[in-house]
């Protein structure tokens, strides 16, 4: 069956480490991923979009990998703040063309300052 | 204020009764979603609209649930006689996916509203 996984505990780090979150995907071929961040009450916001054909992707403090051997998206924040509470989605278009997005459950971010 | 907006916020109802929301989208955007999101979830997808035509379903949706996007602006979300089942935030999200993309895939980056919380005693 398809499944999008990502960790449901919740991640606690420190101000000014790095947050890694995991999206993992079985029985999906998605051309690109997309990582969301959605606060208490409100809709996602996105975030970042990585393709197929690109391992690396980054804006600001924020770095996505995507590797479609592993079928694994990483999400990294550097130099994490408590502003970056916060949880994260990942998503991808389960067919090409087929527009619906699939999210994951998400990962909620509690940076301690 | 050029973002997605969503009315109302908050709907409480009795089980049984008809509710209607409302998306007014990015004016320039011309797809349309709902989706629908409970606790501890990701948003699970419901419908979508390419302008005024309604593309596709999700098995998810009940034919007591029906949406519509006249003129492809904004749209509405009806579900009638309302179950407990049915609380729950619903989202609506836009976007605008150009008719060609060339060689590329064309990417769609959606945009949410605030969504509105259903409750249903």
């Amino acid at each position: 069956s398809q499944k999008i996984e990502q960790n449901s505990e919740a991640l606690n780090i420190q101000e000014g480490k790095t947050a890694t979150l995991t999206c993992n995907y079985t029985n999906y071929s998605p051309a690109y991923l997309q990582w969301y961040r959605q606060d208490p009450g409100r809709g996602p916001v996105f975030l970042l979009l990585i393709r197929e054909n690109e391992k690396e992707k980054r804006k600001e403090r924020l770095k996505v990998t995507f590797d479609t051997t592993l079928k694994q998206s990483l999400f990294h924040i550097t130099a994490s703040q408590p502003a970056d509470s916060a949880t994260y989605l990942c998503a991808l278009e389960p067919d090409t063309g087929r527009r619906a997005l699939t999210f994951g459950s998400g990962t909620r971010l509690q940076v301690q300052p | 204020d050029t973002g997605v907006s969503q009315n109302p916020r908050h709907k409480i109802t009795k089980r049984g009764q008809n509710v209607t929301f409302r998306c007014d989208p990015i004016s320039e955007h011309n797809r349309l979603y709902w989706y629908r999101q409970t606790l501890g979830q990701g948003p699970e997808f419901l419908t979508y609209f390419q302008n005024e035509a309604q593309l596709e379903k999700s098995r998810l949706l009940s034919d007591r649930f029906s949406a519509e996007r006249p003129k492809g602006s904004f749209s509405t979300l009806e579900i009638q006689r309302t179950e407990q089942g049915d609380s729950a935030m619903y989202l609506c999200a836009s976007s605008f996916v150009p008719p060609k993309a060339g060689g590329l895939v064309s990417t769609d980056t959606q945009y949410f509203g605030p969504g509105t919380r259903l409750t249903v005693l």
